[in-house]
């Protein structure tokens, strides 16, 4: 059986710091898509990047970045230089499967972020 | 483009009443999903449509009956609304075709369902 586990449920940061937001995928599987999204108190969802399984470099888009521990099944994501628009509900959720069919989308329970002025 | 678009976007429902959420993309997407989300518990696959033709159960498909009308279109149902249903639903659609596997969903704005 597959689990996602979003350990933090609330954190707070002042305006500029950085902050990293944890997810961990337990699964047997060995090769598979995780997505994070976004959801601002307008209550949208909005996609922010993603990350396969078999490629363990840092992937950085703007001032998000990506590190892939598969050791852990860790996958951590940053943000660098925060901002008040930051504040929002992030979810990670990964992909179950690679096929061309039966492709399911699991959501981890979130981590609410506030960045504060 | 409209993405992905989602009515009614509010409704309450006395127990007992049934209902249709309407759903339809415009990117040409082969599939799409129903979500509810619930404070605490993250979002929940209902139901999901891999291609035209085919539905499948996800995580909390009981209560709830979908119809994928054709490319553009699912539907979910409520045959009789549970005040358990009370919650956020999203319509969400994604490509899954060749060697695009790693396509992102594109969600609707939600629908706000309360059932008394």
């Amino acid at each position: 059986a597959q689990k996602v586990t979003q350990a933090q449920t609330e954190i707070s940061v002042v305006e500029k710091e950085d902050v990293t937001l944890d997810c961990v995928y337990e699964t047997r599987d060995t090769t598979y898509y995780l997505f994070w999204y976004k959801q601002p108190p307008s209550g949208e969802l909005v996609f922010l990047i993603r990350r396969n399984s078999f490629d363990e470099q840092n992937e950085i888009s703007g001032r998000y970045s990506w590190n892939f521990q598969k050791s852990t099944s860790s996958f951590n994501f940053t943000i660098t230089a925060s901002q008040v628009v930051d504040s929002a509900v992030y979810f990670c959720a990964p992909k179950k499967s690679l096929t061309n069919t039966g492709n399911q989308f699991y959501f981890g329970t979130g981590t609410s972020l506030t960045v504060i002025p | 483009n409209a993405g992905v678009t989602q009515t009614p976007k509010f409704q309450v429902l006395k127990t007992g009443q049934s209902m249709t959420l309407q759903c339809a993309q415009d990117m040409n997407h082969n599939s799409m999903y129903w979500y509810r989300q619930d404070p605490g518990m993250g979002l929940r696959l209902i139901y999901y449509s891999a291609s035209e033709g085919t539905t499948d159960k996800g995580e909390v498909p009981n209560g709830y009956n979908v119809s994928r009308l054709n490319k553009r279109e699912f539907s979910l149902r409520l045959e009789s609304a549970a005040p358990s249903q009370t919650s956020v639903y999203f319509c969400a659609s994604s490509v899954i075709t060749g060697g695009v596997r790693n396509s992102p969903l594109h969600f609707g704005n939600g629908t706000r369902l309360t059932v008394t």
